[in-house]
């Protein structure tokens, strides 16, 4: 079974323009979340998604959005990039909320952003 | 929201040698504690977890964590380390109420030969 992917795996943008991250998950999880993973630090929550509808979000500002697709894949939507938003962009995708009462969450390779 | 402290930046060891990467939590409300590990150019994959029940959790590759609720610590071991585990290790937390694991800044584990 395919796991979670993610593309582009790398892009380079220049500081104000925009980029959409994709994502599509594990067949049969409708949760997605998004974290943020800059070099040297562990990975900050971004969004979440369940079953269409954003049920978390993280201390990001409003630059950031995202969404989810009735086939549960997803996109991360950054605009007017600055610097500071350089970092490996995770995936990751659960069964439900709690993913079935395991917690565990399934991550993809990610999507690494250079903004110059 | 559940926070977690990894107090060691970068753990070296000599392969063969026991390992222990440390985990501290803030809250011992129905908290929920993972490790995960990542490899260099990869996603993150899950080790072990504590939900609830026994203290002593295993995990994939000879891992092993113990939840310590006086501690408020779930420190990850392993009796003999190889190469193959260098990685970075995460430990994560979540409380009652959030399904939303908060991660801490990570443990570079480097084994050398």
């Amino acid at each position: 079974d395919a796991g979670v992917t993610q593309s582009p795996t790398h892009l380079i943008k220049t500081r104000g323009q925009h980029v959409t991250l994709r994502c599509s998950p594990i067949s049969g999880h409708k949760s997605v979340s998004w974290y943020q993973q800059v070099l040297g630090q562990g990975p900050q929550f971004i969004f979440q998604y369940y079953e269409k509808e954003e049920r978390g979000r993280g201390n990001f500002p409003d630059r950031f959005s995202a969404r989810q697709f009735p086939n549960y894949s997803s996109e991360l939507n950054v605009n007017a990039l600055l610097l500071g938003d350089s970092a490996l962009y995770l995936c990751a995708s659960s069964w439900g909320l709690w993913s079935g009462g395991t917690g565990e969450l399934f991550f993809g390779e990610g999507s690494r952003l250079t903004v110059l | 929201a559940q926070s977690v402290t990894q107090l060691d930046s970068q753990v070296p060891v000599f392969e063969e040698a026991p390992v222990e990467l440390r985990c501290n939590y803030s809250s011992s409300v129905s908290v929920y504690l993972f490790w995960y590990v990542q490899y260099p150019n990869q996603g993150l994959q899950l080790l072990l977890k504590y939900l609830s029940g026994s203290t002593l959790v295993k995990g994939i590759n000879g891992f092993e964590a113990e939840f310590n609720k006086s501690q408020t610590s779930f420190h990850l071991r392993k009796p003999s380390v190889h190469i193959s585990d260098t990685a970075e290790y995460f430990c994560a937390g979540a409380s009652g109420g959030s399904y939303i694991p908060t991660f801490g800044r990570g443990t570079s584990l480097i084994v050398h030969p």
